[in-house]
């Protein structure tokens, strides 16, 4: 059968290497966009999220940049090891309807680290 | 660990038949958020609930419905299965009136696969 892999875009990086990871979103009305992180039969694992009042924000090995203009976030991990591999996703915080806290995700990014 | 449990954690069932997911929602939360992961893909918000009623939803029929309790524990039941209904159901929970990324919680899912 067919794998997560031959659906996602995959980024390949050298253990060590920096890596970024991009989004297009299509809404200029969500409150905060999030990254996520998610490994294999798990749950989405909440990485870093930024307010869309912002342009950068920085986390413990990774930093979040959202250009409003064009619609676009990226993800950047620094010194990626072997533990970052997974799949990633950005996503949305949207109020649609009386819902709170909905997420509209974007297409996820396979993270390959060599070693 | 993110506090919110889902089971079961993986399950079969055949077309046509019914299915129920739990979620317990992280301690202090009392809004539960049902979300679809075919393979391959970003989750699709299902719908919400806060104080046990639906408040918001997503693009699905409605042979998808749930509840929830007055421990803010919730179900996700599935009619009249069908084969495409086969993905990873992940709940997440939150504080209604938060919405930064931090603030939601998901579980680890529970993998159906309809046969």
């Amino acid at each position: 059968g067919e794998s997560v892999g031959l659906h996602l875009p995959t980024l390949s990086v050298q253990e060590g290497d920096n890596s970024i990871i991009n989004c297009a979103y299509s809404n200029s009305a969500s409150d905060y966009f999030i990254w996520y992180k998610q490994e294999s039969g798990k749950g989405p694992q909440f990485i870093i999220d930024i307010r869309s009042n912002m342009d950068k924000r920085q986390g413990q090995r990774v930093t979040v940049l959202l250009n409003k203009t064009v619609k676009h976030l990226s993800l950047q991990i620094a010194a990626t090891q072997p533990g970052d591999s997974a799949v990633y996703f950005c996503a949305e915080i949207r109020r649609y309807g009386g819902a709170t806290n909905k997420l509209i995700f974007g297409t996820g990014t396979l993270l390959a680290v060599q070693p | 660990e993110t506090g919110v449990t889902q089971s079961p954690t993986h399950l079969i069932k055949t077309r046509g038949q019914q299915v129920t997911l739990r979620c317990s929602s992280q301690s202090g939360h009392n809004t539960v958020s049902w979300y679809q992961q075919a393979l391959g893909q970003g989750p699709q918000f299902i719908f919400q609930y806060y104080r046990e009623e639906e408040n918001g939803r997503g693009n699905f029929p409605p042979r998808f419905s749930g509840l929830q309790f007055p421990n803010y524990s919730s179900e996700l039941n599935v009619n009249a299965l069908e084969l495409d209904d086969s993905a990873l159901y992940l709940c997440a929970s939150s504080l209604a009136g938060t919405s930064s990324g931090n603030t939601i919680y998901f579980g680890e899912g529970s993998w159906l696969t309809v046969v």
